[in-house]
């Protein structure tokens, strides 16, 4: 079984820029997650998508970060305009479902590694 | 609130069992996570505990959860130079979001 991918991996940009970071779950997860991890700490949940409805955005910044999941695949999470705060490790991670019983166990993508020079 | 406290680092001998501790304050958490994380990337899921359990076993790791005192702990039993990696502790409650901890740094010398 494929797991999450995500891409690109690394990007370098500076202040004020726009940034996209895609992530493909596995096969079948309706649920997608969006985690910001600054460096040093546990990862904080951004946005989580339940198909292709928006069920969590409470911690997303919405004055410069965007996410979309638009065929309950795919998702995108775009950020404009970056600012040195923002550099940390993107995760994207997918469950099965939601909090059912043992169907909300999330597995992780590699994570695009973001430095706002 | 919610919140998850590790330790930051913790290292052992190769071959010995390393314990990695984790307390949280939700009493009402419903599903207990273990993590790790090696270098450049994403979060592994080693383990994860019911609420209603006190142990859990697979292979050489051990989870025992104390609900009275809400500590979490993850024994690895003969520990590799391969399990040096970043743990996470994190803990769920309903529809709530994951919290994790910042992660206990596992180096195991040779």
């Amino acid at each position: 079984e494929a797991g999450v991918a995500q891409s690109p991996r690394y990007k370098i940009i500076e202040k004020r820029q726009s940034v996209a970071f895609w992530c493909n779950p596995i096969s079948g997860h309706a649920t997608l997650y969006w985690y910001q991890q600054i460096l040093g700490q546990g990862p904080k949940l951004l946005i989580q998508f339940q198909n292709n409805g928006v069920v969590d955005d409470s911690q997303l910044p919405k004055d410069r970060f965007s996410a979309e999941r638009l065929k309950g695949v795919d998702s995108t999470l775009k950020i404009q305009p970056a600012k040195l705060e923002d550099s940390a490790v993107y995760l994207c991670a997918s469950s099965l479902d939601g909090p059912t019983l043992g169907r909300d166990t999330q597995y992780f993508g590699p994570g695009t590694r973001l430095t706002v020079l | 609130g919610e919140d998850v406290e590790q330790s930051l680092f913790l290292s052992v001998r190769e071959g010995d069992s390393s314990v990695i501790n984790c307390t949280y304050t939700d009493s009402s958490s419903t599903y207990l996570y273990w993590y790790k994380q090696e270098p450049g990337a994403g979060l592994q899921l080693l383990t994860y505990i019911f609420s209603n359990m006190d142990m859990k076993q697979d292979q050489r790791l051990t989870v025992l959860l104390n609900k009275k005192d809400k500590h979490l702990s993850l024994r690895i039993a003969d520990t590799q130079t391969g399990d040096s990696a970043i743990y996470f502790c994190a803990e769920k409650q309903g529809n709530t979001p994951l919290v994790f901890g910042k992660g206990t740094r596992l180096s195991v010398i040779a």
